[in-house]
C-alpha cells in the first residue's frame, strides 16, 4: 500500500533562511507527486507537481526515486510562505491520492 | 470562475442528529471526493466518486454516507453524528478525462458535534 510521510509537524524559520519540507513516500510503482498548500483560512491549492519540474513562488521539489523522496525547498523563505503544506502521492490505476499529515511552516520576521 | 462550493460553511449540531454537507462544482469535473482534516492527522479520504454511478469508500468511511445526485453535486451525510466527527470537511474535484489529476478543493465546512 502507498504511504506518504512528512516527518515534521512544524517547521519554524526566520525570513530569508532556506527552508526544506520533507516528504518521503512508499510505493512500488511509478509515482506522481504533488505539493499542496493551505494558507490561513483558505482552501487547499496545488503548489507544484513533479512532472512539471517547475518553480512556483520560489519553491522547487525534485523527485528522488532512489531515496523515495520529494522534498520541497526554497532558498529564501518569506513571511507570506507561512502555511500548511501537504505532500500527496498519486498511485497508478485508480489515481486516488494519498496525503501526508502535513507540515506547518512558520516564517518569522 | 468555475468553482467548488460547499454548504454550510459552519455547522454546530448535537450528538445523534443527522446532518448533510453539500458540495457543488461548476468545473465539469468527473471525479469528486470528501475528506476530513484533523490537526496532526492531515487529510483523510472519506468517500470518492468517479462518476454518478460509481461511488467508493475511502480510508475512513464508517459513520458516513454519500450521494452523487448529479455530476456536479456530491453530498456527505452523517447518519448519527458523534463528537469525534468534529472536524473540517473538504470536498474536492479532479478531471481525469484530461489526464490531469490535481485536486481542486472547496472552502471547507467546519462541523462541531456537541
Amino acid at each position: 500500500a502507498q504511504r506518504v510521510t512528512q516527518p515534521e509537524k512544524l517547521l519554524s524559520v526566520f525570513k530569508g533562511a532556506p527552508v526544506e519540507l520533507k516528504c518521503n513516500y512508499s510505493y512500488s510503482g511509478s509515482p506522481e507527486l504533488f505539493w499542496y498548500v493551505q494558507y490561513s483560512r483558505q482552501r487547499l491549492q496545488l503548489l507544484l507537481r513533479h512532472i512539471s519540474r517547475e518553480s512556483i513562488k520560489g519553491f522547487t521539489a525534485d523527485l528522488n526515486k532512489g531515496e523515495t523522496s520529494f522534498h520541497l525547498k526554497k532558498p529564501f523563505a518569506q513571511e507570506e510562505d507561512s502555511a500548511m503544506y501537504y505532500c500527496a502521492l498519486l498511485s497508478g490505476g485508480s489515481y486516488i491520492p494519498t496525503f501526508g499529515r502535513g507540515t506547518s511552516l512558520i516564517v518569522h520576521p | 470562475d468555475a468553482d467548488v462550493t460547499q454548504t454550510p460553511r459552519n455547522r454546530i449540531t448535537k450528538t445523534g442528529k443527522r446532518i448533510m454537507l453539500e458540495c457543488s462544482q461548476t468545473k465539469g469535473h468527473d471525479r469528486m471526493y470528501w475528506y476530513r482534516q484533523d490537526p496532526g492527522l492531515g487529510l483523510r479520504l472519506i468517500y470518492y466518486s468517479f462518476d454518478v454511478k460509481d461511488i467508493n469508500k475511502g480510508e475512513i468511511s464508517d459513520g458516513y454516507s454519500v450521494s452523487r445526485q448529479a455530476q456536479a453535486k456530491f453530498s456527505l451525510s452523517l447518519e448519527s453524528a458523534i463528537p469525534n466527527q468534529t472536524a473540517l470537511y473538504f470536498c474536492a474535484t479532479s478531471d481525469t478525462r484530461q489526464g490531469a489529476y490535481e485536486q481542486y478543493f472547496g472552502p471547507g465546512t467546519r462541523l462541531t458535534v456537541t
